[in-house]
C-alpha cells in the first residue's frame, strides 16, 4: 500500500542517548517534512528537504538532524536527547509545490 | 507564508453543515489556502485546498472571499466521525518556493448526536 511510514511507533528514551526516528515514503515524492506535535502548541516544523539531497531548516530545528540521500528515506536524529524533546514526531511528504502533504501515524517519544 | 486565525473550538450538531472560519488578512497573490484535519492521535490528513476560486471534493468544499483575506471550510452533512483539529494554513507556491507548512493552533469541532 502506497504512503508514507514511520518506525518505531513509540520510543521510551534515556536522556543523553541517540535516536533516529525513520521515516520512509513509496510515493515517490521531491519534499518530506518533520513536525514535533506539543499540547497547547500545534504542529510545529523541524526540518524539511525540497529534494533529495538538500535540507532546510524549520521552525524548531536546535537539537535535531537530517539527512536526505535519496527520495525515500528522511531520517531524523537526535543526538544527544533531552526531556523537552518529549513530544509525537510526524514525517510528512508531498509531491512539490502547490500540492498537498501526506503524513505518517506519528511516532510518540518520550526522553527520561 | 502568511498567518491564520482561527476560533479554538466550534461544536456542530451531526447532520447539519459545519461552516469553519480562517483569517488570512496578509495573505500574498501566490499564497494557497489549505485545510488539513487530525483526529485524536493520528497524523494529519488533507481535506482541501484553493488559490482564488471556491473548491469542492468528496470531503468539504472551500469558500475563498473576493478579497481573499478570509475563507470557510464547509462540511455538509456532519458525522461523529468528522470531531478532530482543524487546521487552516496558508502557503506560497511558485517555482521558486517548495513551500512549508506552519501549523497554527487550529479549530477543536465536536460533532455532537
Amino acid at each position: 500500500i502506497a504512503g508514507i511510514t514511520q518506525a518505531p511507533t513509540s520510543q521510551i528514551l534515556a536522556a543523553g542517548r541517540r535516536m533516529t526516528l525513520r521515516c520512509t515514503q513509496d510515493m515517490r515524492h521531491n519534499a518530506m517534512y518533520w513536525y514535533r506535535q506539543d499540547l497547547g502548541l500545534g504542529l510545529r516544523l523541524i526540518h524539511y528537504s525540497n529534494t533529495a539531497g538538500t535540507t532546510g531548516k524549520g521552525e524548531v530545528p536546535d537539537g535535531y538532524s537530517v539527512s536526505r540521500a535519496n527520495t525515500d528515506d528522511f531520517p531524523l536524529t537526535l543526538a544527544s536527547a533531552v526531556p523537552s524533546q518529549t513530544s509525537v514526531y510526524f514525517c510528512a511528504s508531498s509531491r512539490g509545490m502547490n500540492t498537498e502533504a501526506f503524513f505518517g501515524q506519528g511516532t510518540r517519544l518520550t526522553v527520561v | 507564508d502568511a498567518k491564520t486565525t482561527q476560533p479554538p473550538s466550534m461544536d456542530c450538531a451531526e447532520g447539519r453543515a459545519a461552516n469553519l472560519p480562517c483569517n488570512h488578512s496578509t495573505i500574498s497573490g501566490n499564497e494557497y489556502v489549505y485545510w488539513y484535519r487530525q483526529i485524536h492521535s493520528q497524523g494529519p490528513q488533507y481535506i482541501i485546498h484553493g488559490l482564488k476560486n471556491n473548491e469542492t471534493n468528496e470531503m468539504a468544499s472551500l469558500i475563498i472571499t473576493e478579497d481573499r483575506k478570509s475563507s470557510t471550510l464547509i462540511l455538509p452533512h456532519a458525522t461523529l466521525r468528522d470531531t478532530a483539529v482543524y487546521y487552516c494554513i496558508v502557503r506560497a507556491g511558485g517555482t521558486d518556493s517548495w513551500g512549508k507548512l506552519q501549523f497554527g493552533a487550529g479549530t477543536q469541532v465536536v460533532v455532537t448526536p
